[in-house]
């Protein structure tokens, strides 16, 4: 089954204590991107990924680091977490980067 | 950059009325419009799109119409149904400087009352 797949998919933890969200998707696809959803905020996109080794930001990177060694797979980290970063957040991949959006069932992180 | 306002934040009809959500952008070079249906714990999904040489599409009960000119479009379900209860968002591509990159609206949370 076609799918984007994120772990986990609730985690509350403690202001400063590393933590990595993880994605992988199985449909060979070239871009996938990093987004989170707030109230009234709609999604918002945090950085993506044209293919292997090639990372830019969005429009709310700040906090917040990725990378991309394999096509499959594409990691959120948040190295220091805050309470600000407390959220639902979505992975997305796509066969190219306008094309339709395959999304994750999102991970829902509470920072305390 | 694009911005992307979409109204209303939420709306209630009765089940088989109609419901219509508007986005209005910014940037007139934007020319790919698609909308996503969130359902209650699950990642968004692509219900529709249209793109800027077309001005209404339609797929069954869902349409989306586009107004280059004034610079909003719009999703129209009709004859809702209680699974039609959910999250839209509306998004933007293209534009000078974003090519390729979706911009979401703040999404409309839509109940269906049977």
């Amino acid at each position: 089954e076609a799918q984007v797949t994120q772990n986990p998919r609730y985690l509350i933890t403690v202001t400063g204590k590393k933590l990595t969200v993880t994605c992988s998707q199985n449909m060979n696809h070239e871009y996938m991107s990093w987004y989170r959803q707030d109230p009234g905020l709609g999604l918002r996109q945090i950085y993506y990924s044209m293919n292997v080794e090639a990372t830019d930001k969005g429009d709310v990177p700040e906090g917040y680091k990725v990378s991309r060694k394999e096509k499959r797979n594409f990691p959120l980290i948040l190295e220091s977490p805050s309470p600000n970063q407390t959220s639902l957040y979505f992975c997305a991949s796509s066969p190219w980067k306008a094309g339709e959006l395959f999304f994750g069932e999102g991970s829902r992180l509470t920072v305390l | 950059g694009e911005n992307v306002e979409q109204h209303p934040s939420t709306l209630s009809v009765q089940e088989g009325d109609s419901a219509v959500i508007k986005c209005t952008y910014s940037d007139s070079a934007s020319n790919y419009f698609p909308w996503y249906k969130q359902e209650l714990g699950k990642g968004p999904q692509l219900i529709i799109d249209i793109r800027s040489n077309v001005g209404e599409k339609k797929d069954q009960r869902i349409a989306v119409t586009l107004n280059k000119t004034a610079k909003h479009f719009s999703l129209h379900i009709t004859e809702t149904q209680p699974e039609d209860s959910a999250v839209y968002f509306c998004a933007v591509e293209g534009g000078s400087g974003n090519t390729g990159k979706l911009i979401f609206g703040q999404g409309t949370t839509l109940q269906v009352k049977p």
